[in-house]
């Protein structure tokens, strides 16, 4: 299993409050991505890095940061979180590697989530 | 942006049938199709992929067609047994232009014995 540890794995806070998520990696890969699972709706990207301080916006970044200060750690951060916030949050980390044809072969490799519940 | 649509939501079958899953994508830039299966409390992992440049892709009990034309693509799965029991999610990506992917909204798959 690829070395990938988010923490918490459970958090029930109140609306408002700031909450922050962290993803750690031991796999040394460039790429790393917070996604967010709802029934109905898959997984969404919320904001991904290709580099340390690199970032950029996913589909669904609206009340939603990101840092990425080292290779090893992601951190997502609800500066005021709502209750259309609650949802299980994924990170996934890549590598951008090619085959001999030159296509992209990065698979993305997912932590285990983490539940969060804003009441 | 790109959206993928993914049928059936849910899917029940007897151990021994066969499974379908299908999705449809709408930008034609998209060149690159991985199915991913996420048992219950764990992140989604890799189980195949597909390319652009091929149609169709086996991998012992599973396979993946892809047509191009229509924007369609498969995930067939024969001999199901339990452990095939989990949440399927296709997903689709422009591989030129970085590795994000977007996902269907996942196909509950249950094999009863």
């Amino acid at each position: 299993d690829a070395g990938i540890t988010q923490s918490p794995r459970h958090k029930v806070t109140e609306t408002g409050t700031p909450v922050t998520l962290r993803c750690h990696q031991t796999e040394n890969h460039r790429y790393m991505y917070w996604y967010r699972q709802d029934p109905g709706h898959g997984l969404r990207l919320i904001h991904y890095s290709y580099g340390v301080k690199d970032t950029d916006k996913g589909e669904v970044s609206d009340g939603y940061s990101v840092s990425r200060s080292k290779t090893e750690d992601f951190l997502l951060t609800l500066e005021s979180a709502t209750s259309s916030q609650t949802s299980v949050y994924f990170c996934a980390i890549s590598e951008r590697q090619t085959n001999p044809a030159g296509l992209n072969t990065g698979e993305l490799f997912f932590g285990e989530g983490s539940r969060l519940t804003v009441l | 942006g790109e959206n993928v649509e993914q049928h059936p939501s849910t899917l029940s079958v007897q151990e021994g049938d066969s499974a379908v899953i299908k999705c449809t994508y709408s930008d034609s830039a998209s060149n690159y199709f991985p199915w991913y299966k996420q048992e219950l409390g764990k992140g989604p992992q890799l189980i195949i992929d597909i390319r652009s440049n091929v149609g169709e892709k086996k991998d012992q009990r599973i396979a993946v067609t892809l047509n191009k034309t229509a924007k369609h693509f498969s995930l067939h799965i024969t001999e199901t047994q339990p452990e095939d029991s989990a949440v399927y999610f296709c997903a689709a990506s422009n591989q030129a232009a970085g590795n994000k992917l977007t996902f269907g909204g996942g196909t509950r798959v249950l094999v009863k014995p």
